[in-house]
């Protein structure tokens, strides 16, 4: 399979904490990007990183790509309640993207 | 802006019952357009992808078939529902240009086969 793949595959922390969530991959890409779905929702882009690039920050959000190692890792800093949600990566080939099975972030206050 | 509209919302219909699930796009021209499934607690499978007006690409043969008659319309169909049919479609649609762009969401479909 293509797909990416999350670890963990479940979260909790505390607000104010770091959460950190991985993903692993098999080929090549064109680009590897991050979503979060809240409960029953559709799924909202977070950030888009090329293979080219090895990181990327969009506010409290940073991703790095190692291409070597065929990984990924998204960074969520000083998480708030608000940021609970299921955390997917997805793997760009052609004109598809190749989700995993995602991380189930829990954000106590 | 561009939105992305699904309906229904919810759907709960019995075995054997015919499906049509549909989506459009607005704000955007010539966009590519994808049905995935999402069971309970897991991660999508994408179904049907479609680059243009008639061109459907199909990723997991089933129970199920795509159609795009208008450039932002895709409806998802099934002449006779199964059981293992229940899930989580959700529509998503991305620029129409070369390479995996960011996709666009819509609310979803909750459908329940009973």
């Amino acid at each position: 399979s293509q797909q990416g793949e999350e670890d963990p595959q479940a979260l909790s922390i505390q607000e104010g904490e770091n959460a950190t969530m991985n993903c692993s991959y098999k080929t090549s890409i064109n680009n590897l990007q991050w979503y979060r779905q809240n409960s029953g929702r559709g799924l909202v882009h977070l950030i888009l990183i090329r293979s080219n690039e090895r990181e990327k920050h969009s506010g409290r959000l940073r991703v790095t790509l190692d291409t070597s190692k065929k990984s990924s890792s998204l960074l969520i800093t000083a998480s708030r309640a608000a940021d609970t949600a299921s955390y997917f990566c997805a793997v760009g080939y052609g004109n598809k993207l190749v989700f995993g099975a995602g991380t189930i972030l829990r954000v106590k206050s | 802006s561009q939105t992305i509209h699904q309906w229904p919302a919810t759907l709960v219909q019995p075995v054997g019952s015919p499906l049509s699930l549909e989506c459009t796009v607005e704000g955007t021209s010539n966009p590519n357009l994808y049905w995935y499934r999402q069971a309970a607690g897991r991660g999508l499978q994408l179904l049907f992808y479609s680059v243009g007006i008639g061109q459907i690409s199909s990723e997991v043969p089933q129970n199920l078939s795509a159609s795009r008659p208008q450039d932002r319309q895709f409806i998802l169909s099934s002449k006779k529902l199964l059981l293992s049919d229940s899930g989580f479609y959700l529509c998503a649609w991305t620029k129409g240009a070369s390479g995996p762009l960011e996709q666009y969401f819509g609310p979803g479909t909750r459908l329940t086969v009973t």
